[in-house]
């Protein structure tokens, strides 16, 4: 099993909708959970981390963390074409003693269409 | 310096030769890390600094690859006896502590073995 998986797509969603990106992870000592974008050609950015349980919104991305699940999705509100792009999670990878390792996922690529 | 530095952008060797990359992290930024993203795939992680503690080196794929970091300030990856499946995009990280709030990407060492 790999630690942080996540559904490479790609996710076709029209412009507007919203889109639902998700992933899991099996280290149940993982203590934060990161949300990357990356155009293809470009490094990876980062967009949004959370550490607690619940949601994290930060304009039109909202983070939702589910630890007893082991689950953690980002939900991008109006989508646009400009945000197509391949998104990683990432998470911790240190357990619970939280280094500052992350251990990425494959990505889910994301099309928005006009 | 303003973002993470990583030199050359793009390297073709031929099968064999050794190779030095080069980053530079942000300025005060204690902790470095090493990935490695082959075409169409997540980062794989290969080395991680921390301030003067001992590298995490457990990602590196082969005794072929070592790193070295002087202080909190540029590190060298290298590749010896360069094959054609260390062909990939090589990407440096940097980040304040133990990236409690993520890592900054710098634009990444294109390397091409023929």
């Amino acid at each position: 099993q790999k630690e942080v998986e996540q559904n490479s797509g790609p996710l076709s969603v029209p412009e507007g909708a919203i889109a639902s990106l998700n992933c899991t992870y099996s280290d149940r000592g993982s203590q934060s959970f990161f949300w990357y974008r990356q155009y293809s050609g470009k490094s990876p950015e980062l967009i949004m981390f959370i550490y607690s349980n619940g949601d994290k919104e930060d304009g039109r991305f909202t983070a939702q963390l589910n630890k007893a699940s082991q689950y953690v999705s980002l939900l991008i509100r109006d989508s646009q074409p400009s945000d197509s792009a391949t998104y990683l999670c990432a998470v911790n990878g240190g357990g619970s003693s939280n280094t500052g390792k992350l251990i990425f996922g494959q990505g889910t690529t994301l099309q928005v269409k006009p | 310096g303003a973002g993470v530095s990583q030199s050359p952008s793009n390297k073709v060797t031929e099968k064999g030769k050794d190779v030095e990359l080069r980053c530079d992290p942000i300025s005060g930024h204690t902790a470095l890390y090493w990935y490695r993203q082959r075409l169409g795939q997540g980062l794989e992680f290969l080395i991680y600094f921390q301030g003067n503690s001992a590298p995490d080196k457990s990602g590196l794929p082969s005794d072929r690859f070592s790193a070295e970091r002087t202080g909190e300030s540029v590190s060298t990856l290298t590749i010896q006896r360069t094959q054609q499946e260390d062909s990939a995009v090589y990407l440096c990280a940097s980040s304040p502590d133990d990236a409690n709030y993520g890592y900054t990407f710098g634009s990444g060492t294109r390397l091409t073995v023929v």
